[in-house]
């Protein structure tokens, strides 16, 4: 079974730019979670969206916006870019598994898109 | 709201030797989980290891064991028999039922010389 892809694999912008991330699930999987890695740091959580509505965001200005498609994939997109933008952008997939007194929510991810800002 | 601390930004083991990477963390809630990820020069983020925050028994795969300390909010990755391969960024997280996102820490870089 394929993985979560995304797409492009890098990416190279200019300020004031937009850009159009995409990301496809792991098949049966409803919910696509978006991260931004900053060299040098942690994976921060951008957006999650199960079954094509947004069910959490993180502290991002609203210059980055996401959508999820019938089919359960998403794009991410990001306007006016800035140089702090340059980042890798992670997607990650889940299936809710019910287990315990909590959902449990294993995220699996893909392998990014690594985006430079000029 | 929940942080994650990693104290150690870089460690290095001898190959087939223990090593230890250290996280902390602080939430008020009572049900959450607790993950540890790979990252290697490839990019991809693996897991490696998860806790449940209502079991006591500490969590083992293979390799790999924690040791959780609740009441501490401790959350320690042991690394056994180490081989190259576990050459990576090692990342510590937290996920909450409720937020249903993951938190991380700032990473552990863990170089394994032969």
């Amino acid at each position: 079974d394929a993985g979560v892809t995304q797409s492009p694999t890098h990416l190279i912008k200019t300020r004031g730019q937009q850009v159009t991330l995409r990301c496809s699930p792991i098949s049966g999987h409803k919910s696509v979670s978006w991260y931004q890695q900053v060299l040098g740091q942690g994976p921060q959580f951008i957006f999650q969206y199960y079954e094509k509505e947004e069910r959490g965001r993180g502290n991002f200005p609203d210059r980055f916006s996401a959508r999820q498609f019938p089919n359960y994939s998403s794009e991410l997109n990001v306007n006016a870019l800035l140089l702090g933008d340059s980042a890798l952008y992670l997607c990650a997939s889940s299936s809710l598994v019910a287990g315990g007194p909590v959902i449990y929510n294993e995220q699996f991810f893909g392998p990014g898109t690594r985006l430079t800002v000029l | 709201a929940q942080t994650v601390t990693q104290s150690q930004p870089e460690m290095s083991v001898q190959e087939a030797e223990t090593v230890t990477l250290s996280c902390t963390y602080d939430t008020s809630e009572n049900n959450y989980y607790l993950f540890w990820y790979k990252q290697p020069p490839s990019r991809q983020m693996i897991l490696v290891i998860r806790q449940e925050a209502y079991k006591q028994q500490n969590a083992t795969e293979n390799r790999f064991s924690v040791n959780f300390q609740k009441a501490a909010k401790s959350f320690s990755l042991k690394i056994s028999d180490s081989q190259l391969g576990d050459t990576a960024m090692y990342f510590c997280a937290f996920g909450s039922g409720s937020a249903r996102q993951l938190t991380f820490g700032s990473g552990t870089q863990l170089t394994v010389l032969p």
